[in-house]
């Protein structure tokens, strides 16, 4: 059974800073990862893809890398800014577990100006 | 605007009612889902229809009835809501199974019992 977990649950840092948040799951056996944003009452906004055979995938200031076979998945985030305030959820297909994603149960993030 | 779109936004009932959720995505994907939101905020799939078949049923228990008309549409109707019932139910697409495209997500139903 595939399980995710993001480290760390919460993370608050100055406006400017640059900060990874971190996504590790149980089996290698992925079809792809995915990062979503969700604010508070929102849905989720998908950020970046990575297909299993990718290393990373890079949207502005977002850069997101996979080690598919460490089960590793970080997600970069440079000169961070208040609006990156969010929870930052890490998603992955496949893992034995066919047309549906597997949370982790996300990581906090407050941007202080 | 392409999307996935959910309604209501927001549902307040009372213990014991029955009620439907609708879901619409008009990106042309042959796939849709429901997933759950708990008040811990941990996300786990409900259901799973790909091309009107039902192919994932999650242990949901079966108050929960999901009713896939065309490829299009994806609703769900809760019998006998129970206090427990209460969350955020996030419909989704994809196109097949996701694994090239990913996934979209609507926006969310708050499902209040009270």
């Amino acid at each position: 059974k595939q399980e995710v977990t993001q480290i760390p649950a919460a993370l608050s840092v100055p406006e400017g800073e640059n900060l990874v948040l971190n996504c590790s799951f149980t089996d290698s056996a992925i079809y792809n990862l995915q990062w979503f944003r969700q604010d508070p009452g929102k849905g989720l906004t998908s950020l970046l893809l990575i297909q299993s055979s990718q290393r990373e995938q890079t949207s502005g200031r977002l850069n997101a890398s996979l080690d598919k076979s460490s089960g590793r998945s970080t997600l970069y985030i440079a000169a961070s800014q208040p609006g990156d305030s969010a929870t930052y959820l890490c998603a992955v297909s496949g893992g034995g577990s066919n047309y549906k994603l597997t949370f982790g149960k996300g990581t906090l993030l407050t941007v202080n100006p | 605007d392409t999307a996935v779109s959910q309604t209501p936004k927001y549902l307040v009932t009372q213990m014991g009612n029955d009620k439907s959720i609708k879901c619409e995505q008009n990106l042309g994907h042959d796939t849709m889902y429901w997933y759950k939101q708990d008040s811990k905020k941990f996300l786990k799939i409900m259901f799973s229809y790909n091309n009107k078949e039902l192919i994932i049923n999650e242990t949901v228990p079966n108050r929960f009835s999901p009713k896939s008309p065309d490829k299009a549409h994806l609703n769900l109707h809760i019998n006998s809501l129970e206090l427990g019932d209460s969350a955020v139910y996030f419909c989704a697409s994809s196109r097949g199974a996701g694994n090239l495209y990913g996934y979209t997500f609507g926006s969310g139903t708050r499902l209040t019992v009270v």
